[in-house]
């Protein structure tokens, strides 16, 4: 069964860069066929998408967040991470970190837990 | 983007009957491969959200049949042919055309 835990501070001032983790456990993130994705829950809200790098270390992000977003793989370590610099208040949410399976027409099959970043003075 | 628009946004149930979720997208979701790019998601209270069905009508490992997924082109519907004490929570559709996924707003499915 595939695994995936979401890591990093929990509490950020204005400014500073996003730091998360993930690490995935019952698969390797340098397989074949998988889209390693981010995914933020604004409190009370809906579900943005952020990007997703593929195995092949190929990236793409949301045009909203582009300018300030590092998606990046450690298959030695067999995790993948986020960075989301200048952070603001807006970006006070819980982060989830997905997999989308190309056998499941790259629908997202295994979640994280979630992570919640506060962003604040 | 795509812009997904979902209804209703609350939906109160009745533990045993049925209950059905719209979804509309501003775009076709039809492929050129004639699949339909449209999932459907519940997040459980303080729980991340699960898979329920991908390409519009194909349900995910696990998941229960009273759950059916239908619709092409633009409009889609999620069925729960009879609604158990453990389907409440939040359903989101979302969108795999582009690659720039996008979500509906969200269905509240709670109990009566």
């Amino acid at each position: 069964q595939v695994q995936l835990q979401e890591s990093g501070p929990g509490l950020l001032k204005p400014s500073q860069t996003l730091s998360l983790t993930c690490s995935v456990s019952g698969g390797s993130v340098s397989s074949a066929g998988y889209y390693w994705t981010w995914i933020r829950q604004h409190p009370g809200k809906g579900l943005e998408w952020i990007g997703y790098i593929y195995y092949s270390e190929k990236t793409y992000y949301n045009p909203s967040l582009k300018s300030r977003v590092t998606i990046s793989l450690d298959t030695s370590k067999n995790q993948f991470s986020l960075e989301l610099t200048s952070v603001t208040a807006a970006d006070t949410a819980v982060y989830y970190c997905t997999r989308g399976s190309e056998v499941v027409a790259a629908s997202y099959d295994f979640w994280g837990q979630g992570t919640l970043v506060t962003v604040s003075s | 983007d795509i812009v997904m628009t979902q209804s209703p946004l609350s939906l109160p149930v009745t533990p045993g009957e049925p209950a059905s979720i719209s979804c509309r997208s501003n775009q076709s979701l039809l492929h050129s491969s004639g699949y339909n790019y449209l999932d459907w998601y519940l997040q459980k209270p303080g729980k991340s959200p699960q898979l329920l069905i991908y390409l519009g009508s194909n349900r995910a490992s696990g998941v229960p049949d009273r759950f059916s997924g239908s619709g092409s082109g633009t409009d889609f519907t999620l069925k729960i042919s009879r609604v158990e004490a453990e389907d409440v929570g939040i359903y989101y559709c979302m969108q795999g055309l582009q690659t720039l996924r996008t979500f509906g707003q969200g269905t509240m499915v709670e109990i009566k």
